[in-house]
This record gives structure tokens, C-alpha cells and sequence, in this order.
């Protein structure tokens, strides 16, 4: 268990609404992720970041930006949802020099209507 | 372009058989297999991971097989149990410090261990 709290952890929006996800993390972990979950395609990196204002696009970046402004704290903004982005989303975070564990919150469950 | 492909979907086997999940990868850099564990409602959790340094990797009754040459790795759960039933994710990653060791994850199995 890392200390990682996603919220919301479940949340109803309209089409072309932006959207805030949260991350917070308790350990001081230098890395944080966030992943989305569909069934079929395992799960996807969105955004990652490897330190403070050092953010980098995943595989399925279109229609999503991320922020850090501090170590404990990860959100992801849809800038305009839309109902391909019906998902749920993962945050995990890895700390410098662990190995290569990375520890993954509970999930956030997005529905866009 | 999926540069990890798993299989099967989906498992059913009987209490106290082995479970079988093969993995394959396409890209030679990556250097960490590992596989996740992922109940309903939950986040995946890791399980066991394996380096291409060596060939198995065994903890308790799960296993891991790793095949170099062939870039394919599998899960081997023995003595499957209904608590073993949940979605199974193997990946993989490449070191590096702004690369972040990403995981690139295959598509899921989700296994069913009837009692």
C-alpha cells in the first residue's frame, strides 16, 4: 500500500464538461501515473511525471492534461469530456531507486453522458 | 500498436488445478516483466515480476516463465483456489530515469477457479 486516495471515485458528467481527477500520495514516491482501465484493452498510460512540473504524454494523451505542482499531488483534467473517455482511471506512483514497483490507487470510475 | 499481447481472456479451471497465462512482447528493450493481480473494485496489485536475466521465477504457488528468445513469459498459478479468481495483467517496462519504467500492460485474463 503506497498511501494513494484517487477522487472522486465515482463521478457522472455531461459531454464537453471538463473534468478534475485527483491523486494524492502519502509515501514521497517521485513517480505518478494515471492509467485508464476498458475492457479489452488492459490498462493505458495516459500521463506520467517524474518529478515535480515534469510531466510526459503515455499512449492515449488526446483529450487529457495532468498537473504536479507538488510531490504528493497528481490531477488529470478532461479538458472536454467526451463519451469515449468513459472509463475508469488509475493513479500509481513508484518511488526513485525501489525497482520497478509501482503501486496503484482504488480507481476513480468516470461515466460521460 | 499493442506491444504486449496476453492470452486467454479468460480461464475457468478447477479448484487445486494449474491456471496457465502466457504474455508476449515485441519490444527487446523492455527489461521487467512483471504481473498484476486485480480484484473487483480494486486497483491491480502486483504479484510476482521476473528480469530476462533468468529463466523462472517462483513465489509460493505462482510461478513465472520466462523465454527469452521466443519474447514470451508466462503465469503459472498452482493448486488454483477460488480466492486466486480475479483479473491477471501481465506487463512490461524499460529502465531509464525519465522514461519513468512505464508498464505496458497486455490485455487481461480473467481467471475463474471453481470450488
Amino acid at each position: 500500500d503506497a498511501g494513494i486516495t484517487q477522487s472522486p471515485r465515482h463521478k457522472v458528467t455531461e459531454t464537453g464538461t471538463p473534468v478534475t481527477l485527483r491523486c494524492h500520495q502519502t509515501e514521497n514516491h517521485r513517480y505518478m501515473y494515471w492509467y485508464r482501465q476498458d475492457p479489452g484493452h488492459g490498462l493505458r498510460l495516459i500521463h506520467y511525471s517524474y518529478g515535480v512540473k515534469d510531466t510526459d504524454k503515455g499512449e492515449v494523451s488526446d483529450g487529457y492534461s495532468v498537473s504536479r505542482s507538488k510531490t504528493e499531488d497528481f490531477l488529470l483534467t478532461l479538458e472536454s469530456a467526451t463519451s469515449s473517455q468513459t472509463s475508469v482511471y488509475f493513479c500509481a506512483t513508484r518511488q526513485l531507486n525501489s525497482g520497478n514497483t509501482i503501486y496503484f490507487g482504488e480507481g476513480s470510475w468516470l461515466t460521460v453522458v | 500498436q499493442q506491444q504486449v499481447k496476453q492470452s486467454p481472456q479468460s480461464l475457468i479451471v478447477q479448484k487445486g488445478g494449474i491456471s496457465i497465462i502466457n504474455c508476449a512482447y515485441e519490444n527487446t528493450a523492455f527489461d521487467y516483466f512483471p504481473w498484476y493481480q486485480q480484484f473487483p473494485g480494486k486497483g491491480p496489485a502486483l504479484l510476482i515480476a521476473i528480469r530476462p536475466d533468468v529463466s523462472e521465477k517462483k513465489e509460493g504457488r505462482f510461478t513465472i516463465s520466462f523465454n527469452k528468445s521466443a519474447k514470451q513469459f508466462s503465469l503459472h498459478i498452482m493448486d488454483s483456489q477460488p480466492g486466486d479468481s480475479a483479473t491477471y495483467f501481465c506487463a512490461a517496462s524499460m529502465g531509464g530515469e525519465t522514461s519513468g519504467s512505464r508498464l505496458t500492460f497486455g490485455e487481461g485474463t480473467q481467471l475463474t477457479v471453481n470450488p
